[in-house]
């Protein structure tokens, strides 16, 4: 079944102690990308990737770091996490840029 | 930049009614989509249309249809003949980085 995976589905942390959200997708794309989903503003980019060891800033990168080693992955770091990162998490790929993406679960973290 | 807006935080319809949820958007690419996504109580992301810009015939997907005004870059979603399980919170996005809107939250009422 082509889908994209996050984990943890749900992650309760404390300020200051480093976490990874973990992103698949077995659909060989090309395109992934972090959002998070705050009420009232919606999903917001975090980072998006084009491809394997391409990636860039979203509108609100700050506090996040990425990596794609492999085409399949896409983890989601935080070094510090603060509390003004708790937030609904979504992972997406699509086989380009221009082209519907397909979500993960979400994440739904809170930074305590 | 680009840029999705929702100016409709809520709506609310009866159900078997028609609805329409607008959407502007700003882009400087000549080639993009623009799509509509639902996102029911279980925050599941499901595509609900999606409109290719080159194409000026506005994309249907059985009850779902948009208005498609590309030199007002506006893109609204109808929803006829609502039902109960089309309340759910509503997306607009443009394609290219995928940039949503803030997003409406749509009430169908029995």
């Amino acid at each position: 079944e082509a889908q994209v995976t996050q984990n943890p589905r749900y992650l309760i942390t404390v300020t200051g102690k480093k976490l990874t959200v973990t992103c698949s997708q077995n659909m060989n794309h090309e395109y992934m990308s972090w959002y998070r989903q705050d009420p009232g503003l919606g999903l917001r980019q975090i980072y998006y990737s084009m491809n394997v060891e391409v990636t860039d800033k979203g509108d609100v990168p700050e506090g996040y770091k990425v990596s794609r080693k492999e085409k399949r992955n896409f983890p989601l770091i935080l070094e510090s996490p603060s509390p003004n990162q708790t937030s609904l998490y979504f992972c997406a790929s699509s086989p380009r840029g221009r082209t519907e993406a397909f979500f993960g679960q979400g994440t739904r973290l809170t930074v305590v | 930049a680009q840029t999705v807006t929702q100016s409709q935080p809520e709506m609310s319809v009866q159900e078997a009614e028609t609805v329409t949820l607008s959407c502007t958007y700003d882009t400087s690419e000549n080639n993009y989509y623009l799509f509509w996504y639902k996102q029911p109580p279980s925050r599941q992301m499901i595509l609900v249309i999606r409109q290719e810009a080159y194409k000026q015939q506005n994309a249907t997907e059985n009850r779902f249809s948009v208005n498609f005004q590309k030199a007002a870059k506006s893109f609204s979603l109808k929803i006829s003949d609502s039902q109960l399980g089309d309340t759910a919170m509503y997306f607009c996005a443009s394609g290219g980085k995928l940039i949503f809107g803030q997003g409406t939250e749509l009430s169908v009422k029995p």
